[in-house]
């Protein structure tokens, strides 16, 4: 099945700078790759999604990339702010979703 | 649009209890997932259902564990009997598919969870 490692657990940034996440995935055949964000004591919330027909997406300062070539995919947030605090999860998708572990992402005032 | 409901949000239980969570997915949609979260094993997805037949049940970890959806509107999720190692946040999720596939963005709708513990 699908297997989908996220790197790193744990981020810290200050605000205003940019924050990065990547995962990386096991099964070729997967095409669609959401992203949630995760507030303490809430379920995950979608933030943005990428199919694979597509090679980036950007929403205000959120923006995805996919590289299918290498099977690896990332959320890129700019001028954190305190609010994007949070826990991000990458998943992908061929039937069901595969999510990854998890980055604790803090950004400091 | 209310979102998916889930109840209890907390449950405190004792070791060989019965526990039933429950879950209202998001009118007008047709399928619903059941999730566990824990530190060590992340978001595992353990039952998913479309036009309320299980699909995939491969993710329930062991008997003790079943969920019915009897109709469009509801489903439940029932450990018995319940264990320490099942403390847990339990989420339920839904979405719409179409023919097969999940439409448009396939976004799955989460509820707010409920977080069991079992003592």
């Amino acid at each position: 099945g699908e297997n989908v490692e996220q790197h790193p657990s744990t981020l810290s940034v200050q605000e205003g700078d940019s924050a990065v996440i990547k995962c990386t995935y096991s099964d070729s055949a997967s095409n669609y790759f959401p992203w949630y964000k995760q507030e303490l004591g809430k379920g995950p919330q979608l933030i943005i999604d990428i199919r694979s027909n597509v090679g980036e997406k950007k929403d205000q300062r959120i923006a995805v990339t996919l590289n299918k070539t290498a099977k690896h995919f990332s959320l890129h947030i700019t001028e954190t702010q305190p609010e994007d605090s949070a826990v991000y999860f990458c998943a992908a998708r061929r039937g069901k979703l595969q999510f990854g572990a998890g980055t604790q992402v803090v950004v400091t005032p | 649009d209310a979102g998916v409901i889930q109840s209890p949000r907390h449950e405190v239980t004792e070791m060989g209890q019965e526990v039933t969570l429950r879950c209202k997915p998001i009118s007008g949609h047709n399928s619903l997932f059941w999730y566990r979260q824990t530190m060590m094993r992340g978001l595992e997805l353990l039952i998913y259902f479309n036009n309320n037949v299980p699909i995939d049940d491969s993710g329930m970890p062991e008997d003790r564990f079943s969920a019915k959806m009897p109709n469009a509107s509801f489903s439940t999720l029932k450990i018995q009997p319940s264990e320490p190692r099942d403390s847990a946040v339990y989420f339920c999720a839904s979405s719409l598919t179409v023919l097969g596939r999940t439409s448009g963005r396939s976004e799955q709708y989460f509820g707010p969870g409920t977080r069991l513990t079992v003592t």
